[in-house]
C-alpha cells in the first residue's frame, strides 16, 4: 500500500518555464490537496478537491491550476514559474473532509 | 480569519524531560483540532484528532489535551527519536473545510 505518491520529488526550473506536479492516491480517498511549505510560513494550502471533477481555491492559489480527471491523481501545474514559487510541495488526501490527511513525501521545487 | 499559533517555535529537552508544546487557536466553532509530526525531508505524519473540550488522547509517550481556545502536546521522558517538527492544525465547523496549520514547534531531544 503505497498511500500518496508525488513525483517528481526535485525539480529545478528556469523562471517562465512550466511544469506539472503529480499527486497519486491509492486509498480510494474522496478528497485531496495541494500544501505548499516555506520556512516561517508553515503549510498554506493552495487548491483542494472534494471530489473527482471538482477543484476549490485554497489560501495562495495563485500561479497555479490543478485538475482532478481521476479520484486517484490530484495534479498541480504551474504555468509560468516564479522565484517565489520556489517551496516544497505536499499533496495530501483524506477519505472525509473531517478525517486526518495523509500526506505525500514532498517535491522541492526550486525556480531560478 | 482562522489563526493557530504554536509556542514555543523551538525546544530543546534532554532525555527524560518531559515538557508541553502549545496550540492556541482562535477559529470560530471548532470542529476538530489534529496533531502531525514531521520529520525533516518528510510528510507530515497523523498523530491525534481532538473534537471537544476536555478530551485527550495518548500514544505512547505523547499526550493531547483541548481546551476551548488551546491544546497541548504533552510530551512524557522524551527519547532522541522524538525530535521532530510537531504541528497543529484546525478545522472550521464544516466538514469540507481544509485544515489550517499553525507554523510548528521544533523539538530536539538531546541523549
Amino acid at each position: 500500500n503505497a498511500g500518496v505518491t508525488q513525483t517528481p520529488k526535485f525539480r529545478v526550473l528556469k523562471t517562465g518555464q512550466s511544469m506539472t506536479l503529480l499527486c497519486a492516491q491509492d486509498m480510494n480517498h474522496e478528497y485531496m490537496y495541494w500544501y505548499r511549505q516555506d520556512p516561517g510560513m508553515g503549510l498554506r494550502l493552495i487548491h483542494y478537491s472534494v471530489g473527482e471533477g471538482t477543484t476549490a481555491k485554497g489560501e495562495v492559489p495563485d500561479g497555479y491550476n490543478v485538475s482532478r480527471l481521476k479520484k486517484q491523481n490530484f495534479l498541480l501545474g504551474l504555468e509560468s514559474a516564479a522565484p517565489s514559487q520556489t517551496s516544497v510541495y505536499f499533496c495530501a488526501s483524506s477519505r472525509q473532509g473531517s478525517d486526518g490527511y495523509t500526506f505525500g513525501s514532498g517535491t522541492r521545487l526550486t525556480v531560478v | 480569519e482562522d489563526q493557530v499559533t504554536q509556542s514555543p517555535e523551538a525546544l530543546r529537552l534532554q532525555e527524560g524531560e518531559s515538557s508541553s508544546l502549545n496550540c492556541s487557536y482562535t477559529v470560530s466553532g471548532l470542529r476538530g483540532l489534529f496533531w502531525y509530526r514531521q520529520d525533516p525531508g518528510k510528510g507530515p505524519e497523523f498523530l491525534f484528532t481532538l473534537y471537544s473540550a476536555g478530551e485527550e488522547k495518548e500514544k505512547e509517550r505523547l499526550k493531547a489535551t483541548l481546551t476551548k481556545k488551546e491544546s497541548f502536546l504533552h510530551i512524557t521522558a522524551p527519547k532522541p527519536e522524538d525530535s521532530a517538527t510537531y504541528l497543529c492544525a484546525v478545522q472550521a465547523p464544516s466538514g469540507n473545510t481544509p485544515l489550517v496549520f499553525g507554523k510548528g514547534t521544533r523539538l530536539s531531544v538531546i541523549a
